[in-house]
């Protein structure tokens, strides 16, 4: 089935730095998800991206929607363990109910 | 409070039998889409429910796989004489009608021997 190029695959990183990843699409998207999974769970919405060039936080995470509605970005500050897990963006096509995922970034937190 | 329930966890299976998986959604949500994730890879779309109809089949991949809900609610995905490659964690997914937000469950895990 059809993803989204996600980068990077994985990374390990120091508990307090912080993280980016990002995904980028040949197709343009009116919505841009980003999910956490824990193991053995489902998805968990992290930030909703809804306009071009809109950046949004929770908490210790910002996202933005890329002026082009091609890419999106996640950042991450500060780290901790908890952190840990696998991240997927997902963009929703234009007039249509499907969500396209991202092939996801494991993050490794090392305390 | 419920969320989304899925079952069984998990099923191991042999090749050329068929399997049913279920979800139960969250109560009141209209919309309910069902993916498939191999291991390591993203989230596959398969079908995608609006009440009790389907608008967009377009993720199933092959006629041996179908999927139908009932009363707005309960859905199962069936799997025909499967494969070895059908093996994944299928994950469903339901939302209010036109949110963004979908709640997913915890997946069920199926194991073609």
């Amino acid at each position: 089935g059809q993803q989204l190029n996600q980068s990077p695959q994985s990374m390990f990183i120091q508990e307090g730095e912080d993280v980016s990843m990002n995904c980028t699409s040949s197709s343009i998207f009116n919505t841009w998800l980003w999910y956490k999974q824990d193991p053995g769970e489902g998805p968990v919405l992290l930030i909703a991206l809804y306009k071009a060039g809109e950046l949004t936080s929770n908490g210790r995470l910002t996202a933005q929607f890329g002026i082009t509605r091609k890419d999106s970005f996640l950042n991450i500050s500060a780290s901790i363990p908890s952190d840990v897990g696998i991240y997927f963006c997902a963009g929703q096509y234009p007039g249509t109910y499907k969500y396209i995922f991202g092939t996801g970034t494991r993050l490794k937190v090392l305390a | 409070g419920a969320g989304v329930s899925q079952s069984p966890s998990n099923k191991v299976t042999e090749k050329g039998k068929d399997v049913e998986l279920r979800c139960d959604p969250i109560s009141g949500h209209t919309a309910l889409y069902w993916y498939r994730q191999s291991l390591g890879q993203g989230l596959e779309f398969l079908i995608y429910f609006q009440g009790n109809s389907a608008p967009d089949k377009s993720g199933l991949p092959s006629d041996r796989f179908s999927a139908e809900r009932t009363g707005g609610s309960v859905s199962t995905l069936t799997i025909q004489r499967t494969q070895q490659e059908d093996s994944a964690v299928y994950l469903c997914a339901s939302s209010f009608e036109g949110r963004n937000e979908q709640f997913f469950g915890p997946g069920t895990r199926l194991t073609v021997l």
